[in-house]
């Protein structure tokens, strides 16, 4: 069965400053991976998404991720971040129909 | 995009009572839909896949009695928490599938808070 890691449960970056989220997975195809967005209360929004090909995917909001099959990760960057940004981030693997989430890093930006 | 939406947004009720929990799929037809638990700053679980016109699947350890499904036309799937209890307080996220959509993505409802008194 797959799984999905985010090793940081949190992290504070402050506006205007990159940001790298993390996400490991275990499974043993290349599977399609997604990230989402989570506001408070809120259901979950795509940023980006991979199939195949090109390991280097971009998304909504500015928003890139790349999958490194040797790492087995889908690390999610964003070059300038903004206080908007601030929510809950979801790394997902899908498998046979099924998604599996990771469980979450809360992003918190510092004016 | 495709949209999927919730409904009620929110729901308070008295311990020992049945909430129901609507999924509508709303500009394509669903099959299959998935319901989701979230805790508080915890991820989301799978609890069940509902297939249109037949039964539901459950995930390992999820009571099938206690949480009742049912996806009666293409647009829509109902969650029931029956006899419920402070502890089924929780958030409850559906997402579908369009299938005629190229991308394969899985779109999200807003979600429903429900809290049990």
């Amino acid at each position: 069965a797959q799984s999905v890691t985010q090793p940081d449960i949190h992290i504070t970056v402050s506006e205007g400053a990159s940001l790298e989220l993390r996400c490991n997975y275990s499974y043993g195809a290349t599977p399609y991976l997604f990230w989402y967005v989570q506001s408070p209360g809120q259901g979950l929004q795509l940023l980006l998404k991979y199939f195949s090909g090109d390991t280097l995917v971009q998304g909504i909001k500015g928003f890139e991720a790349e999958f490194k099959r040797s790492q087995s990760s889908f690390n999610l960057r964003k070059p300038s971040v903004h206080w908007s940004d601030a929510a809950e981030y979801f790394c997902a693997v899908e498998a046979g129909n099924m998604l599996t989430f990771g469980g979450g890093t809360r992003l918190m930006v510092k004016p | 995009g495709a949209v999927v939406s919730q409904h009620p947004s929110r729901v308070i009720c008295k311990s020992g009572t049945s909430v129901k929990i609507e999924c509508r799929s709303l500009d394509f037809q669903a099959t299959t839909m998935f319901w989701y638990r979230q805790f508080p700053k915890q991820s989301l679980m799978l609890m069940a896949t509902s297939n249109e016109g037949s039964k539901a699947t459950y995930e390992q350890g999820v009571e099938k009695d206690k949480f009742l499904i049912n996806h009666a036309s293409l647009t829509l799937s109902t969650l029931t928490v029956t006899s419920a209890h402070p502890e089924d307080s929780s958030f409850y996220i559906c997402s579908a599938r369009d299938p005629q959509g190229s991308t394969g993505e899985l779109f999200f409802g807003e979600g429903s808070r429900l809290t049990v008194l």
